[in-house]
């Protein structure tokens, strides 16, 4: 069974906020949320991973519902760079689970 | 920035040959994966290792095994290619397991004819 469920696809203007939703409804305690890209014809790209708060870096941030059933990941400012499918992963922190588990994603296109 | 390298981008075999896709991390990571990626199917974990000489199954083993002899280095191998293994081939490297960032090559496309 799907640990995340995403969107398809979505648009976004270049130059505006994208906003890239995830659902982990059967998230537990001990599970992460991981976000990756992968840009056509690259391997995929780690962007950013949290528990329960909302984390940022330079590339996106993460904002983490406060029941941890769903996420939205924010790339602030889009370009045409970030053109891209973006893959959300649950993943229990450490032991035997080291394997990531990619769904099928959201293909995020930047228009401009 | 970590860097993971794969030996080849493209690469064409004939069914029933013996074929090699090695994978070079530089960032003393302990842990390693090869995916295999297909349309419609996303990304499908074939085996990892988290030290040298160790190894796990991942999801789609059949068909595969592999070689880690030193920690930099983690090799996949097709004993006998098959057509129904045409597909990207991704490697990756991760430093722990405590936060699992996995760092990805570029990838080797395999067509088996």
């Amino acid at each position: 069974d799907a640990k995340t469920t995403q969107p398809p696809s979505m648009d976004c203007a270049e130059g505006r906020a994208a906003n890239l939703p995830c659902n982990h409804s059967t998230i537990s305690g001990n599970e992460y949320v991981y976000w990756y890209r992968q840009i056509h014809s690259q391997g995929p790209q780690y962007i950013i991973h949290g528990l329960k708060n909302n984390e940022t870096n330079e590339m996106a941030s993460l904002i983490i519902t406060e029941d941890r059933k769903s996420s939205t990941l924010i790339l602030p400012h889009a370009t045409l760079r970030d053109t891209a499918v973006y893959y959300c992963i649950v993943r229990e922190t450490s032991g035997s689970a080291r394997q990531l588990t990619f769904g099928s994603g959201t293909q995020l296109t930047v228009l401009p | 920035d970590v860097k993971v390298t794969q030996s080849s981008r493209y690469l064409v075999k004939r069914t029933g040959e013996k074929v090699f896709l090695e994978c070079v991390q530089d960032m003393d990571h302990e842990n390693m994966f090869w995916y295999r990626q297909d349309p419609g199917l996303g990304l499908r974990l074939i085996y990892f290792s988290y030290d040298v000489k160790m190894k796990e199954k991942g999801d789609i083993p059949e068909g595969y095994s592999v070689s880690r002899e030193k920690k930099e280095r983690f090799s996949l191998i097709l004993e006998s290619a098959s057509t129904n293994q045409t597909s990207m081939y991704l490697c990756a490297s991760s430093l722990d397991d405590v936060v699992n960032e996995q760092y990805f090559g570029p990838g080797t496309r395999l067509t088996v004819t």
